[in-house]
């Protein structure tokens, strides 16, 4: 069974810039999370999706993020326009019930 | 104050050693979480706990929900050990999202 895959897995941009990162959860997971982990700090939450439906975005830190999940199947996170404070490691996990998430390999984004 | 703090952030073992990262949370929990990240590599779920222990190998996990204190035990370290273990709190307040809140993660290094 394939895990949960992201692309890029890394992104350099210029402040300004548009960046999409994208999520392909394990097949069958319903629910599917958005992390970040910006330099020196913890893991942060970011969303929740349970299908195609955002469950909970309170950690959406601005408007200029933008999750989306057509279809229930893959998702994407797209940062318009990018600041530099929006560097970090983006972490996409997937679960199939409300316990155990599996995290894929993270894409790391670094606005120059 | 994070709602999730782990202690020591940086570990230094000998091979061999026992050792324990330690994990106080002050949130309402469903579930703790211990999760491990090897350096380049993806988070990967070590234990899921709502109560008691669990044991997985030389990898031992135990919760006190009263003191809301969790601890991670690796008996008879090795430097394959070596990686950074990140406590994860499930709140139970969350409703129908079971988002994590983690700690800022302790760097273990295992020297030969």
């Amino acid at each position: 069974e394939a895990g949960v895959t992201q692309f890029p897995s890394h992104s350099v941009i210029e402040k300004g810039q548009t960046v999409t990162l994208r999520c392909d959860p394990i097949s069958g997971h319903d629910n599917l999370y958005w992390y970040r982990r910006v330099m020196g700090k913890e893991i942060k939450f970011l969303l929740h999706f349970v299908k195609e439906s955002k469950q909970d975005e309170s950690g959406m830190p601005n408007n200029r993020f933008l999750a989306e999940r057509t279809g229930g199947t893959y998702s994407t996170l797209k940062v318009q326009p990018a600041e530099l404070e929006d560097s970090g490691v983006y972490f996409c996990a997937s679960s199939l019930d409300f316990y155990e998430q599996y995290f894929g390999p993270g894409t790391r984004l670094t606005v120059t | 104050k994070n709602e999730v703090e782990q202690s020591p952030q940086n570990l230094t073992a000998q091979e061999g050693e026992f050792i324990t990262i330690n994990c106080s949370y002050s949130v309402g929990i469903s579930a703790l979480h211990w999760l491990q990240q090897h350096p380049g590599g993806g988070i990967v779920s070590l234990f899921m706990l709502s109560s008691g222990k669990k044991k997985h190998g030389r990898l031992i996990a135990t919760i006190n929900i009263q003191e809301k204190h969790s601890s991670l035990h690796i008996t008879a370290s090795h430097p394959r050990d070596s990686a950074v273990y990140i406590c994860a709190a499930q709140p139970s307040y969350g409703g129908a999202t079971n988002k994590l809140i983690f700690g800022t993660g302790t760097l273990l290094a295992v020297q030969p």
